[in-house]
């Protein structure tokens, strides 16, 4: 099945600078990647996602680009402020088999972004 | 319109029991998906249904762990014998259809005494 490795694990920021994230995922057949922010205690909220016929997407100050051939994606955030602070998930959604529905999650990153 | 909601949001039980957690999707969305998700990790996926029926269970861990969707719409999360392992957040998640984004609850958090 399908694996995703995310990292960093942890991320700290200073207010205003770029946080990067970044995913791996085994699966050539994934063809969907979203990105969720969990705040402590609340549920995962989309924040953007991408789909394989697509190398970025850009929402404001977030963006997500995907490379197919490497099999990885990022999530990049600008002008970062105390309200990002979060955990950050990557997802893929595989295709093998059929079971192009199951979300198979990273790990998760902390960031914190210091006033 | 209203969210994925989820009841309870907390429930604490002993080690042995029997525990029934509900989902309420977003009205309209006829796939349907329970995740669980240990502290620290990423949610990881327990059963999928489309419609009333359940199309893919191969995340449920063991035989302990039932899932129903009688009528297309409201969802319970059915365990047996609770052990303390599986003790965890249990999110639910709805969409559309199979290929559109998922939407999640705020999760039922389990204690296992």
């Amino acid at each position: 099945g399908e694996n995703v490795e995310q990292h960093p694990s942890t991320l700290s920021v200073q207010e205003g600078d770029s946080a990067v994230i970044k995913c791996t995922y085994s699966d050539s057949a994934s063809n969907y990647f979203p990105w969720y922010k969990q705040e402590l205690g609340k549920r995962p909220q989309l924040i953007i996602d991408i789909r394989s016929n697509v190398g970025e997407k850009k929402d404001q100050r977030i963006a997500v680009t995907l490379n197919k051939t490497a099999k990885h994606f990022s999530l990049h955030i600008t002008e970062t402020q105390p309200e990002d602070s979060a955990v950050y998930f990557c997802a893929a959604r595989g295709n093998s088999g059929g079971s192009n529905y199951k979300l198979t999650f990273g790990k998760g990153t902390l960031l914190t972004v210091n006033p | 319109g209203a969210g994925v909601s989820q009841t309870p949001s907390n429930k604490v039980t002993e080690k042995g029991k029997y525990v029934e957690l509900r989902c309420d999707p977003i009205s309209g969305h006829t796939a349907l998906y329970w995740y669980r998700q240990s502290l620290g990790q990423g949610p990881e996926f327990l059963i999928y249904f489309q419609g009333t029926g359940a199309a893919d269970d191969s995340g449920l861990p063991n035989d302990r762990f039932f899932a129903v969707r009688p009528e297309g719409s409201v969802s319970t999360l059915k365990i047996q014998r609770t052990e303390r392992g599986d003790s965890a957040v249990y999110l639910c998640a709805s969409s559309s259809d199979r290929v559109h984004e998922q939407f999640f609850g705020p999760g039922t958090r389990l204690t296992v005494l």
